[in-house]
């Protein structure tokens, strides 16, 4: 099993429509989430991190954390062109200089 | 915005040679990181360091692999003698304790 598994994409919405991106994880103890954007060719760069059960609201994006079922989701309304990239669910534990495990990522295209 | 810096952007070497690449992080970040993502794979830990030493490391950061903050500022990673599977996009980033992870641009290693 892998530690953190994402949905297979790729993924395509229509412009204006919502993306939804999952992930689970499979170690219990993991205190912190996020949610990197990156593309092609490019360094990850965080999006959104969460780090209780519920939903968490930036701008068009939204994560979700449900840690009893070990899920983590991202939630992308009103999809634009410019938000076609590869998305990379990431999970951390409890200490500060703790290891973050990415995702393999979902790929994401939004057509206008 | 501050912002972690990473050089060389490219680099090409010869199997069997030395490299090291160089990163400044974020100035009052205390926890620094190595990742790296081979072409089409998924982004993996290397290395985590903290108080001038190695926290934590990953089966990957073998004997070929050392991490160095030589003068306070600079955060390397060497490769003792470098191998074709080495070849990859070589991430730094550092974080101030408080969970979020902030990536340099990478320094794309390519060994012939």
């Amino acid at each position: 099993q892998k530690e953190v598994e994402q949905n297979s994409g790729p993924l395509s919405v229509p412009e204006g429509a919502i993306a939804s991106l999952n992930c689970t994880y499979s170690d219990r103890v993991s205190q912190s989430f996020f949610w990197y954007r990156q593309y092609s060719g490019k360094s990850p760069e965080l999006i959104m991190s969460i780090y209780s059960n519920g939903d968490k609201e930036d701008g068009r994006f939204t994560a979700q954390l449900n840690k009893a079922s070990q899920y983590v989701s991202l939630l992308i309304r009103d999809s634009q062109p410019s938000d076609s990239a590869t998305y990379l669910c990431a999970v951390r534990g409890y200490t500060n200089a703790g290891k973050s495990t990415f995702g393999d990522g979902t790929t994401l295209t939004v057509k206008p | 915005e501050p912002e972690v810096t990473q050089t060389p952007s490219h680099q090409v070497t010869q199997m069997g040679q030395e490299v090291i690449l160089r990163c400044v992080p974020i100035s009052n970040h205390l926890y620094f990181y190595w990742y790296r993502q081979i072409l089409g794979q998924k982004v993996e830990f290397l290395v985590s360091f903290y108080n001038n030493e190695i926290s934590e490391k990953s089966e990957i950061f073998d004997d070929q692999f050392s991490v160095e903050r030589p003068d306070g500022s600079n955060f390397t990673l060497k490769i003792r003698s470098t191998k074709l599977e080495d070849s990859a996009m070589y991430f730094c980033a550092s974080s101030d304790g408080a969970r979020e992870l902030f990536f340099g641009e990478g320094s794309r290693l390519t060994v012939l």
